[in-house]
């Protein structure tokens, strides 16, 4: 049974504040990854690490920064958010040498 | 770079008919292929995948898929549609090289009627 958490699981919020994504895994995986998921759409990768330290830019261009001070722990900060920011960000990890991934039940951010 | 298709956004199936989902992936060498499901407002849970060997693999709800490398598909399969099993379906695919990270399609949104 695959053990990731995303906190919160819905969140609204004004313009201009800034917000903290919480992504943590208990399994000891090297790889963690951010997804974000527009209504109805695919997923897009913005974010993902190989490792503590480790952080690279996905496919989809996105004002989020992310951190990976801690194997287990992976948040994604948006400094000032927007209305655009507006999705479903989900969060996954993998083993070293493994695509497999398992998912989070994801953070639903309204901006307002 | 990677990429997948699934042609159809939504399908409608009657309780107890046959199912079957549609992807076309493009890649250059192997493909590592997957098969999620996502309830409403839920994360993505792992139906199958496929590595290497048997082309017809078999994942959990009794959901199978088979590769064709001559058409570059992964269609997913299930015999007998059961209306737990509405919800949205996400093909992927992952190169056995470099990042690894999983390329999502579109998606299916699967009705089941009663």
């Amino acid at each position: 049974e695959a053990d990731i958490y995303q906190t919160p699981r819905y969140l609204v919020i004004g313009t201009g504040k800034k917000i903290t994504l919480e992504c943590s895994q208990t399994m000891g995986h090297d790889k963690m990854y951010w997804y974000q998921q527009d209504p109805g759409m695919e997923l897009h990768l913005i974010h993902y690490s190989y490792g503590v330290n480790s952080t690279e830019k996905g496919d989809l261009s996105s004002e989020s920064t992310v951190s990976r001070i801690r194997t287990e722990h992976f948040p994604l900060t948006l400094e000032s958010a927007r209305p655009s920011h507006t999705s479903q960000y989900l969060c996954a990890s993998s083993e070293r040498g493994n695509t497999e991934a398992f998912f989070g039940q994801g953070t639903r951010l309204t901006v307002v | 770079a990677q990429s997948v298709t699934q042609p159809d956004i939504h399908i409608t199936v009657s309780e107890g008919a046959s199912l079957e989902l549609r992807c076309n992936y493009s890649y250059g060498a192997t493909p590592y292929l997957f098969w999620y499901v996502q309830s409403p407002g839920q994360g993505l849970q792992l139906l199958l995948k496929y590595f290497s060997g048997d082309t017809l693999v078999q994942g959990i709800k009794g959901f199978e898929a088979e590769f064709k490398r001559s058409q570059s598909s992964f269609n997913l399969r299930k015999p007998s549609v059961h209306w737990s099993d509405a919800a949205e379906y996400f093909c992927a695919v992952a190169g056995d090289t470099g990042r690894r990270a999983l390329t999502f399609g579109s998606g299916t949104r699967l009705q089941v009627q009663p």
